[in-house]
């Protein structure tokens, strides 16, 4: 089966601009989720879907952070306007079930660097 | 909220040599239990899980893993190691937070294999 598709993989951008990362997760997940992988840190939630609903998004900075997934399919994140602590590698994920029971896959992820 | 605890940030060892990664989480209630992989500019994968049964689960490429609930923890082993296990390793807990489940990770262990 095909994994989760994210791009870009990579992006520059000066602080202060905007950013937007795109996600398919696996077909028929209904569960995907977005993270922030800091380096030298582990991945960090930011947001999950089930569907095209908001399940969590209580890590989510919110004053600049947004996401959606309007069609319960793809998933777009943006951030407006980027700080130089966004740099990190912005992962997606889904799974079939919101309690994971299933595992959860990964997208390679879009890295990010803001300078 | 649950949290995840890596003890060892950085660990090296020369091929051959047996491996143990500690792994301890905090949360009160039913969990389950995942060790990821990430080789260089790659991805997340999952290396094994564990959800209920036998708590000695074997995993890909020869590696295992023990689900102690009374020390609530979940270290990963390997008895030889090999050049290619060269890797991030991260362990991670999926536990019911908020509104559905969360998976929360660790920070993660750096392992070098030297031949």
């Amino acid at each position: 089966e095909a994994g989760v598709a994210q791009s870009p993989r990579y992006k520059i951008i000066e602080k202060r601009q905007s950013v937007a990362f795109w996600c398919n997760p696996i077909s028929g997940h209904a569960t995907l989720y977005w993270y922030q992988q800091i380096l030298g840190q582990g991945p960090k939630l930011l947001i999950q879907f089930q569907n095209n609903g908001v399940v969590d998004d209580s890590q989510l900075p919110k004053d600049r952070f947004s996401a959606e997934r309007l069609k319960g399919v793809d998933s777009t994140l943006k951030i407006q306007p980027a700080k130089l602590e966004d740099s990190a590698v912005y992962l997606c994920a889904s799974s079939q079930t919101p309690s994971g029971a299933g595992g959860y896959t990964f997208g390679s992820g879009t890295r990010l660097t803001v300078v | 909220a649950q949290s995840v605890s890596q003890h060892n940030h950085h660990v090296i060892l020369s091929e051959a040599a047996s491996l143990e990664l500690g792994c301890n989480y905090s949360y009160g209630g039913t969990v389950n239990l995942f060790w990821y992989v990430q080789y260089p500019g790659q991805h997340l994968q999952l290396l094994l899980k564990y959800f209920s049964g036998d708590p000695l689960v074997k995993g890909i490429k020869g590696f295992e893993a023990e689900f102690i609930k009374s020390k609530f923890s979940f270290n990963l082993r390997k008895p030889s190691v090999q050049w290619s296990d060269t890797a991030e390793y991260f362990c991670a807990v999926n536990a019911k937070a908020g509104g559905g489940n969360k998976l929360t990770f660790g920070t993660g262990t750096q392992l070098k294999v030297e031949l």
